[in-house]
């Protein structure tokens, strides 16, 4: 069974255009984040969930938009797509007995053209 | 900006020989560090951590050694084995705001 599930695992698609990526884990975890990783390997956190509240946001272009509609899923949208959002976006997820933990999906690659 | 960082960005190290990769950073304050490893075409895995009150933890075949005083975190891998291959990355949990700040990651190549 998968802990982090994240769907599409590739996405290309235009410029301009909106775009969902679907995370969902099976673990009973508290706590979600999106991580955003670039072509030289960096990761940074993008926003981070805690039972479905929204506890981190970091400076992301109000065009990336996260929902949770509960504790077990955190989807990202991301509205206008720029080249510039080409990456690898991951999904994580953590329980409170050891924060720094984290169970990470296999990763969304996002294409923009 | 980001305070964690590693000296080497790709390592080769011989089958069977062991691994150092090294990793500086610079936030005295924080609570955790932590190596995650990420294999290609995967999410990064948790490894093992470390607390900033201790100076070494071992895992299966991991050692991770904190020195507070140089503010440097290495971690070594006993007889590397074709499986280790990965990108390794550094990671402090400042303990708050709930999330990881990674380093930059460095590629381990086994040679064979």
């Amino acid at each position: 069974d998968t802990a982090v599930s994240q769907t599409p695992k590739y996405l290309v698609t235009q410029m301009g255009n909106d775009k969902s990526i679907k995370c969902e884990q099976n673990l009973g975890h508290d706590t979600m984040y999106w991580y955003k990783q670039d072509s030289k390997k960096f990761l940074k956190i993008m926003f981070s969930y805690n039972n479905k509240e929204l506890i981190i946001n970091e400076t992301v272009p109000n065009r990336f938009s996260p929902k949770s509609p509960d504790k077990a899923h955190l989807n990202l949208h991301i509205n206008s797509l720029e080249l510039g959002d080409s990456a690898v976006y991951f999904c994580a997820s953590s329980h409170p007995g050891q924060p720094y933990g984290y169970t990470f999906g296999s990763g969304t690659r996002l294409t923009v053209v | 900006g980001e305070s964690v960082g590693l000296h080497l960005p790709t390592l080769s190290v011989q089958e069977g020989d062991n691994s150092i990769i090294n990793c500086a950073y610079s936030n005295s304050a924080s609570d955790y560090f932590i190596w995650y490893k990420q294999e290609s075409g995967k999410g990064p895995q948790f490894i093992i951590d470390i607390r900033s009150n201790m100076d070494k933890r071992q895992g299966q075949r991991v050692t991770v050694l904190l020195n507070k005083t140089v503010k440097h975190l290495s971690l070594q891998i006993a007889a590397t084995q074709p499986g280790d291959s990965a990108v390794y990355f550094c990671a402090e949990y400042p303990n708050r705001d709930d999330k990881i700040i990674f380093g930059k990651g460095t590629r381990l190549h086994i040679l064979p």
